[in-house]
């Protein structure tokens, strides 16, 4: 069964602080790693992993993805009040044929919160 | 607007009172699917859909039932509804299983059963 950690739970800082969250998954046959940012309402997507050690960036926010030790981290740096909100980690494997079943299994979530 | 619309968005109901959540989005994607979240657990998958007519169980499905008689819908279908179902549900959709897998969300239905 596909399993995801993430950790911490929860975080608070001040604005500018620099925060790195982790996620960390069993997964038969991985095919992605996707992290999701979610305010008061639905998910919306930041990034896709599917490489090793190739960070994604955009903006303040960047991802990097260890298949070796099974895990990837989020980093964002200079945080606003803006930044705070329940961040996912998801997961997806394929069958033995390399094709998507379909199954995205995601972490309990980090809620960050980012005081002025 | 390419969207994923659920409705009800908020249903206080009491027990045993069947009860169905539509999900439609109108981007034209195969594959869809249902997530509930509850406090420290994250979310879970309870059905989705590869395609129209194919459904198959996620982690969660007991005390839930789907169907996909038409690509753009995917109603979820409480039966008999308990107290552990209040929850926050969720509706996604992409564009294919096997293509990129990045999940549009709907805004979610927030269910409390009494």
């Amino acid at each position: 069964e596909d399993k995801v950690v993430q950790s911490p739970l929860s975080l608070v800082v001040h604005e500018g602080d620099t925060v790195t969250l982790n996620c960390s998954y069993e997964v038969t046959n991985f095919r992605s790693l996707l992290w999701y940012k979610q305010e008061k309402k639905a998910p919306t997507f930041l990034f896709m992993l599917t490489s090793s050690g190739i960070e994604k960036k955009s903006g303040r926010l960047s991802s990097i993805l260890d298949k070796k030790e099974l895990f990837s981290i989020l980093n964002i740096t200079a945080t606003q009040t803006g930044d705070s909100a329940i961040y996912l980690c998801a997961v997806e494997g394929t069958n033995a044929g390399g094709t998507s079943y379909g199954k995205l299994t995601f972490g309990q979530g980090t809620i960050l919160t980012v005081h002025p | 607007e390419a969207q994923v619309t659920q409705n009800p968005r908020y249903l206080i109901t009491v027990t045993g009172k069947k009860l169905t959540v539509t999900c439609s989005q109108n981007m034209n994607h195969e594959y869809m699917s249902w997530y509930r979240q509850d406090p420290g657990l994250g979310l879970r998958q309870i059905y989705y859909s590869m395609n129209v007519e194919v459904t198959d169980k996620g982690d969660v499905p007991e005390g839930y039932k789907v169907s996909r008689k038409e690509k753009r819908n995917f109603p979820l279908i409480l039966e008999s509804p308990s107290p552990n179902q209040t929850s926050l549900y969720f509706c996604a959709s992409r564009p294919r299983a096997s293509g990129a897998n990045v999940l549009t969300f709907g805004a979610g239905s927030r269910l409390t059963v009494l």
